[in-house]
Parts: C-alpha cells; structure tokens; sequence
C-alpha cells in the first residue's frame, strides 16, 4: 500500500531555514513526479508550491517560494526534500507531501497526513 | 495563473440529497486536466476526480464529473454520512498549478 510519510517539522523564527523530508513506500518511487502542498492554519485553502519530476530534472515552483525554497528528490532513498529559507510568517501552514498519478501533468493522487511548520518570533 | 472560482462556498443539505458543486476556470482548462479532492475535518486531501470526469480508485460512482473548458461540476448523486466535508478542485494544465477556495458540504 501507498504511504508517504513527512517528517523535520516544527517551530522557527523568521528568516530561520528548516528542512522537510518526505519518504515514501510502497510504489515505484523513481516513475513519480512528487509534489509539496501546504494548506494555511484552520484548513484554510490549499496552496501547490512545488513539483519535481520522476528523474529530478525538471522543478517547478511557485512565485511564493521561489528562490527561498529548494525541492530534490533521492531514488535511491524513496525520498524527496523540501529545503526552506528565508522563512516568512505567511510560510506558517501543514505541508503535505504529495505523490502525482504519474508525470508532473497530472492530479495529486496520493497525499502525506501532513507536517506542521510554524514561523514565528 | 488559472483562477478557479468555487460555488457555492457552503451547500446545507441533508443524507440521500444530491449535491451540485461547481468550479469554474479564469481561461480554459485545456485537455480537461481538471481534479476534484475531497478534505474531511483533520484529514489530507483525497483525489475523487481526475481529468474531469475520471473516478479515482476506490471512489463510489455516487461521485460524478462532468464539464470542459471553463465549466466543471461535481455532483454527488445521494449524500452519505461520510460525505459531508471540503471540496477543492484543481487545474494541472499549467503551472503554477491552482486550487479553487473550496465548497464546504454541511449537515442541514
């Protein structure tokens, strides 16, 4: 069965930088594009900030976090990263980490249960 | 940026109801590359549509998908228990990808 686990959560001030993992299991890891979706406090709206291919050669990123935020993935590990800098209040949110039906044009079809990241002095 | 617009925000109706929830796209969502997810209270995100009419695994065919372009609707034939909850749709025919703001079913 599917499962995508997030961990490296947690609390920080702004500007302060944290590192989120996702691993994964229980599919091919390296015929996926795998993606980052955070989701506001309250369950607010849903905001998709980063993709990255099966191979790792094509990223995309949203304007809010581009240049701040980093995605990799390792194959060979089922994992995938997301680095953040630069941290900023509005960055406080769940990440979810997101497996795509296959290549990076297509729905988020199996999702993380989310890790909690909070900026705030 | 493709803005979706979800409507309405809240739909109050009762168990064995149909619900109609509409998502409608800022320019047109080529290739109908157009999802819908279902988000119950302390959960993650579900896929129940893809490709605008496409069931995802597992999903009961009281869920249904229809439009093109500009127009999309999910419907829910007869509301169960365990469907009253958040919707989102969500565009992947261009970056950055989009969600809309979501349509809350409630318990009437």
């Amino acid at each position: 069965e599917e499962s995508l686990v997030e961990s490296g959560g947690g609390s920080v001030q702004p500007g302060g930088s944290l590192r989120l993992s996702c691993a994964a299991s229980g599919f091919t890891f390296n015929k996926y594009a795998m993606a980052w979706v955070r989701q506001a406090p309250g369950e607010e709206g849903l905001e998709w900030i980063s993709t990255i291919s099966s191979g790792g050669s094509t990223i995309f990123y949203a304007d809010s976090v581009k240049g701040r935020f980093t995605i990799s993935r390792d194959n060979g590990e089922n994992s995938m990263d997301l680095q953040m800098s630069s941290l900023r209040d509005e960055d406080t949110a769940k990440y979810y980490c997101v497996r795509h039906r296959s290549s990076w044009r297509t729905a988020f079809e199996y999702w993380g249960q989310g890790i909690q990241v909070t900026v705030s002095s | 940026e493709i803005v979706l617009t979800q409507s309405p925000g809240t739909l109050s109706l009762s168990p064995g109801e149909r619900a109609t929830l509409s998502c409608r796209a800022s320019q047109s969502v080529t290739s109908n590359y157009l999802a819908w997810y279902q988000q119950r209270p302390g959960q993650a995100p579900r896929l129940l549509i893809y490709g605008a009419s496409f069931r995802a695994t597992g999903i009961p065919d009281r869920f249904s998908g229809s439009g093109s372009g500009t127009d999309f609707t999910l419907t829910i034939s007869r509301l169960e228990p365990e469907d009253f909850a958040v919707f989102y749709c969500q565009q992947y025919t261009s970056f950055p990808l989009t969600f809309g703001g979501g349509t809350k079913v409630e318990i009437k």
